[in-house]
């Protein structure tokens, strides 16, 4: 099973609206990180939120981590058409050296 | 552009059939990664190596392969390949600096093996 699991599955949108996805996992971790995935081609990082962290930003993006629900959450604020993606949370585990990517949630923003 | 390239594209090939992908980290990084992305199974983990040496292993087949050699690039050998072997084989690369802990990836552009 994954360690890391994102709801929603998929998420419609209108553009300038605000996104908001979530991440749970199961086992402590040292850090989480969000990447997106355009259609078809390679993941994008997009932020590492270390385990003694509660909040990170960055330009748009908003990422929350709760080690007590052991979960996370990813706010993009204002969406743009451009932001339609799939977005993944990953988590390491065995001791920091494997990540478990979970199964994406996929973003659709209309313009 | 990652960084981080990746050969071939694509590949088509038959069952049975063995094949090699590679990919070349970004400038400075040790560590590199194989992921392998299909629809009804997400991404999954395949391997990592570190500096040369195998860091962790994920859910990788008795029939697939791997090595980082001396210039740091990598390899992944597919034998004996199924039908379900046909996903997108992704290679990523990250600095090292934690010792082969996990850390920021850098992804390359996926090699999309399709097998008949």
């Amino acid at each position: 099973s994954q360690q890391g699991e994102e709801d929603p599955q998929a998420l419609s949108i209108q553009e300038g609206e605000n996104a908001t996805m979530n991440c749970s996992y199961k086992t402590s971790i040292n850090n989480l990180q969000w990447y997106r995935q355009n259609s078809g081609r390679g993941l994008v990082h997009l932020i590492l939120i270390r385990s003694n962290e509660r909040e990170k930003h960055s330009g748009r993006l908003r990422v929350t981590l709760d080690t007590s629900k052991k979960s996370s959450s990813l706010l993009i604020t204002a969406s743009r058409a451009a932001d339609t993606a799939s977005y993944f949370c990953a988590t390491d585990s065995s001791g920091g050296f494997k990540t478990i990517f979970g199964a994406g949630t996929r973003l659709f923003v209309k313009a | 552009d990652s960084g981080v390239t990746q050969t071939p594209k694509h590949l088509i090939t038959a069952t049975g059939q063995r094949v090699t992908l590679r990919c070349s980290p970004r400038s400075g990084d040790l560590s590199v990664y194989w992921y392998q992305q299909s629809l009804d199974q997400g991404l999954q983990f395949l391997i990592q190596y570190y500096n040369g040496e195998e860091r962790a292993k994920g859910n990788i087949l008795e029939r697939f392969s791997a090595q980082q050699f001396p210039d740091l690039h990598s390899e992944l050998n597919l034998s004996s390949l199924e039908l379900g072997d046909s996903a997108l084989y992704f290679c990523a690369s990250s600095p090292g600096t934690s010792g082969g802990r996990a850390e920021t990836q850098y992804f390359g552009p996926g090699t999309r093996l399709l097998v008949l």
